[in-house]
């Protein structure tokens, strides 16, 4: 069964402060990673999708990496905007379900 | 603002009851997904349909069901409500690529469903 496991639960960070998020992954034959960001109360927001290991995506303050095994959001200079639950999801090759993990709530502080 | 349009908003009802949420894709997308969010299990798929048939089933409960119309909107029916089935109840839509995979998937709003 596909397993998405995402890593920490929680991060406060000061405006300015840069992080990464971690999301692990196992899945049978990957077809796409996927994150979402998702404000309390409203739908995930889709950001990007990674397709293979070594690819990369950016958008704004948000960059995107995928290995084998996990990726990584990296949150640069974060704005309090910024603040959010962001996802993780896979797909697998043969399938259109997404399998999210947990999440990782993030506060950025001014 | 993803183009998928959930209604309603809320729900509020009573152990035992039936509800129907309703769930609008963005134009042009085929396919329609059910998610399920509650505190204690995350984001859970629950079924798709695509172009009117179903295509795949998660954990689903047997009160549930769905159903997706010529105009390709979408219905989840809940019956027999239970007070774990309060939760938000997302729906998401996506193209369909080469080969019938899907693309991305867009989130609807939600519907928060408390079962009192």
């Amino acid at each position: 069964e596909d397993q998405v496991t995402q890593s920490p639960e929680a991060l406060r960070l000061q405006e300015g402060e840069s992080s990464s998020l971690n999301c692990s992954y196992t899945v049978s034959g990957l077809r796409g990673l996927f994150w979402y960001r998702q404000d309390p109360g409203k739908g995930p927001e889709f950001l990007f999708t990674l397709y293979s290991a070594g690819e990369e995506k950016e958008k704004e303050r948000l960059k995107a990496t995928l290995t084998k095994k996990e990726s990584f959001l990296h949150i640069t200079a974060p704005k309090p905007e910024d603040s959010a639950t962001y996802l993780c999801a896979v797909q697998r090759a043969a399938g259109n379900k997404l399998t999210f993990g947990g999440g990782t709530r993030v506060l950025v502080k001014p | 603002d993803s183009g998928v349009t959930q209604t309603p908003k809320h729900l509020i009802t009573a152990t035992g009851q039936r509800v129907t949420l309703r769930c609008s894709p963005r134009s042009g997308d085929l396919s329609v997904y059910w998610y399920q969010q509650s505190l204690d299990q995350g984001l859970q798929f629950l079924i798709q349909y695509y172009n009117g048939e179903e295509r795949a089933k998660g954990n689903i409960l047997e009160r549930f069901s769905a159903q997706q119309f010529p105009d390709l909107h979408s219905e989840l029916n809940l019956s027999s409500l239970e007070l774990g089935d309060s939760a938000l109840y997302f729906c998401a839509s996506s193209t369909t690529i080469s080969g019938g995979q899907a693309g991305e998937q867009f989130f609807g709003p939600g519907t928060r469903l408390t079962v009192l």
